[in-house]
């Protein structure tokens, strides 16, 4: 499978506890995006890599989370000290950004409870 | 801000066309965008139209766009039980270093046989 992948599938924590998903692209695209999803809702950004370079975050994006892409393959995503309200899917994005066309490829995603 | 809108329901019956119509602000928006999420997954990029184009058909999928109007509508020909999901509508502007897309809510196609 070359799609996208995320890992876990589902985490359930307590609330105050902190939790990290990853994300590994599809092989050679340079750019690697993190989206939020609530029910009833579309996917809303929260950040985006272009290779190992973090280029930009959305305001949803607080202290409390921090975003990773080391060596500009898989990426993770860092929520410290979570609330009930972060209770949501987080979905991981990839793009080869070839000749000026942007087309993002989605993983699963990560179902995360907070308790 | 920029936004983008979609009615949340359809239903249609097994072998009709379905129309699913969407309405964004963005006028500088570069690429539109059609994904497809089934229950629990995470999303399938359909289709997409670049913003100087007014029609693309690809199989049983056909996307129309007036930018004049900020319309987008995706049809889907033959419409088969495995269509029904929540279909999106999403915009990128790409002109400048933004990188992320903006959706709707999703509109929720039910296919009755």
């Amino acid at each position: 499978d070359t799609g996208v992948s995320q890992d876990p599938r589902h985490k359930i924590t307590k609330r105050g506890q902190n939790v990290t998903f990853r994300c590994d692209p599809i092989s050679e695209h340079n750019r690697l995006y993190w989206y939020r999803q609530t029910l009833g809702q579309g996917p809303e950004f929260l950040t985006y890599f272009q290779n190992e370079a973090q280029l930009e975050k959305s305001r949803l994006l607080s202290d409390r989370f921090s975003a990773e892409r080391p060596k500009g393959s898989f990426s993770t995503l860092e929520i410290q000290r979570t609330e009930q309200g972060d209770s949501a899917m987080y979905l991981c994005a990839s793009s080869p950004r070839q000749n000026g066309i942007e087309t993002q490829y989605f993983g699963p995603g990560t179902r995360l409870l907070v308790l | 801000g920029e936004d983008v809108e979609q009615s949340l329901f359809l239903s249609v019956r097994e072998g009709d066309s379905s129309v699913i119509n969407c309405t964004y602000t963005d006028s500088s928006s570069t690429y539109l965008y059609w994904y497809k999420q089934e229950p629990g997954a995470g999303l399938q990029l359909l289709t997409y139209i670049f913003s100087n184009m007014d029609m693309k058909q690809d199989q049983r999928l056909t996307v129309l766009l007036n930018k004049k109007d900020k319309h987008l509508s995706l049809r889907i020909a033959d419409t088969q039980t495995g269509d029904s999901a929540i279909y999106f509508c999403a915009e990128g502007d790409y002109g400048g270093s933004q990188g992320n897309l903006i959706f709707g809510k999703g509109t929720k196609l039910s296919v009755k046989p």
